[in-house]
């Protein structure tokens, strides 16, 4: 019973490094999303997919790209990672349909030195 | 767009105190809202939430919270709190699209 998995957990960059966070999950859910966590800011919406092939921006996408190839994967790019991008990185998915809580992953930690 | 404003940055109570963390939202439409809770280390939980219905809906551990549609709030309460209950909490609020926005948060500090 996985649920939505988040690999790594830490992850440490140099500045203009790229790398991907991975997320899957599970339970056939169409709508996965990706958030920062920052201090005091809450959680901020990056990019979100309604189903496979079907990907849109949230409130903070500059500097992230996604794609969505299956329903099952929802993988998170920075191209060229800045300080600013240090960060907690959560995973979440749903069943569609405004009721429908989210299901989160336990997070990356991200450090851009 | 939606928004969510959490005017409680930082609530420290004593344990058996009444708690009461403000929300409120900015959206024309049909909304969800939703309240979280996320312990040390750990990613967020679900609370309870909203959709339709009683405006007064019970969660778990105890929470509740109340919907005021003329007010744009949905202020999550407990009567007495406990040790157990520190964590950060978190509203949100979800209108005619899939997307979730949350608000900045209230971190709780309950002393025995």
């Amino acid at each position: 019973n996985a649920g939505v998995t988040q690999t790594p957990k830490f992850q440490v960059l140099k500045t203009g490094q790229s790398m991907t966070l991975q997320c899957a999950q599970d339970m056939n859910h169409e709508y996965m999303s990706w958030y920062r966590q920052d201090p005091g800011m809450g959680l901020r919406l990056i990019h979100y997919s309604v189903g496979a092939g079907i990907t849109d921006q949230g409130e903070v996408p500059n500097g992230y790209n996604v794609s969505r190839s299956t329903t099952e994967d929802f993988p998170l790019r920075l191209l060229s990672a800045a300080p600013s991008q240090t960060s907690v990185y959560f995973c979440a998915s749903s069943t569609r349909g405004g009721p429908s809580p989210l299901h989160f992953g336990n997070g990356t930690r991200l450090t851009v030195t | 767009a939606q928004s969510v404003s959490q005017h409680n940055h930082h609530v420290i109570l004593s344990e058996a105190a009444s708690l009461e963390l403000g929300c409120n939202y900015s959206y024309g439409g049909t909304v969800n809202l939703f309240w979280y809770v996320q312990y040390p280390g750990q990613h967020l939980q679900l609370l309870l939430k909203y959709f339709s219905g009683d405006p007064l809906v019970k969660g778990i551990k105890g929470f509740e919270a109340e919907f005021i549609k003329s007010k744009f709030s949905f202020n999550l309460r407990k009567p007495s709190v406990q040790w157990s209950d520190t964590a950060e909490y978190f509203c949100a609020v979800r209108g005619n699209t899939d997307k979730l926005i949350f608000g900045t948060g209230t971190r709780l500090q309950v002393f025995p």
